[in-house]
């Protein structure tokens, strides 16, 4: 049973053109993040909701945003991609913040043509 | 500052034998560290995590160790399995703001 839902696996976009990837959860977590993989290098943490506090890495580029409507849906907005912002988005949760564990979304592939 | 660290980027690993994938952090005042396997196209999935206030821990065919003296982690791996051919992070939780900080990956290669 699939717990941490991502949409869609796949996107392409134009550089420049805005595009949301989506993120659902049924494990009713607390915790919602959104992380950045290249090419195999470890995640980076972009941002992350804790309930409705929204809490952003110092080094988020700007042209990234988040939402989260409620508790189960969590949006990664990149308002202007370009072209180093191919790559894996995944979306993970945590019923708390510190000494939990992470359960992850199978990502969406992001292409920047 | 804080870092954790693989020793190295690939291992290769004959099917049957035991696996070790090594991670160094650089705090020592961590005290929570968590090892994720990622297969190709797949999100990380948690394996097994440690507290600082243990040096073993075992699961079903893995096993984590901790050695606090020279803030190392390893993983260990039992009678490897083709289907354990993945990326391994080592992830570390920062003592400054307890958030999730996680290693550079290490490629394991199951070998026929």
């Amino acid at each position: 049973d699939a717990m941490v839902i991502q949409n869609p696996r796949y996107q392409v976009t134009q550089f420049g053109k805005p595009v949301t990837l989506s993120c659902s959860q049924t494990l009713n977590h607390n915790v919602m993040y959104w992380y950045q993989q290249k090419s195999s290098q470890a995640p980076k943490l972009l941002f992350h909701y804790y309930d409705k506090d929204f809490n952003n890495e110092a080094d988020t580029p700007d042209n990234f945003q988040s939402r989260r409507p409620n508790t189960s849906f969590c949006f990664l907005d990149i308002r202007s991609p370009g072209l180093g912002d191919a790559a894996m988005y995944l979306c993970a949760t945590s019923k708390g913040w510190g000494n939990e564990k992470l359960f992850f979304g199978s990502g969406t592939q992001l292409s920047v043509l | 500052g804080e870092s954790v660290g693989l020793h190295l980027p690939t291992l290769s690993v004959q099917e049957g034998d035991n696996s070790i994938i090594n991670c160094a952090y650089s705090n020592s005042a961590s005290d929570y560290f968590i090892w994720y396997k990622q297969e190709s196209g797949k999100g990380p999935q948690f394996i097994i995590d440690i507290r600082s206030n243990m040096d073993k821990r075992q699961g079903q065919r893995v096993t984590v160790l901790l050695n606090k003296t020279v803030k190392h982690l390893s993983l260990q791996i039992a009678a490897t399995q083709p289907g354990d051919s993945a990326v391994y992070f080592c992830a570390e939780k920062s003592p400054r703001d307890d958030k999730i900080i996680f290693g550079k990956g290490t490629r394991l290669h199951i070998l026929p």
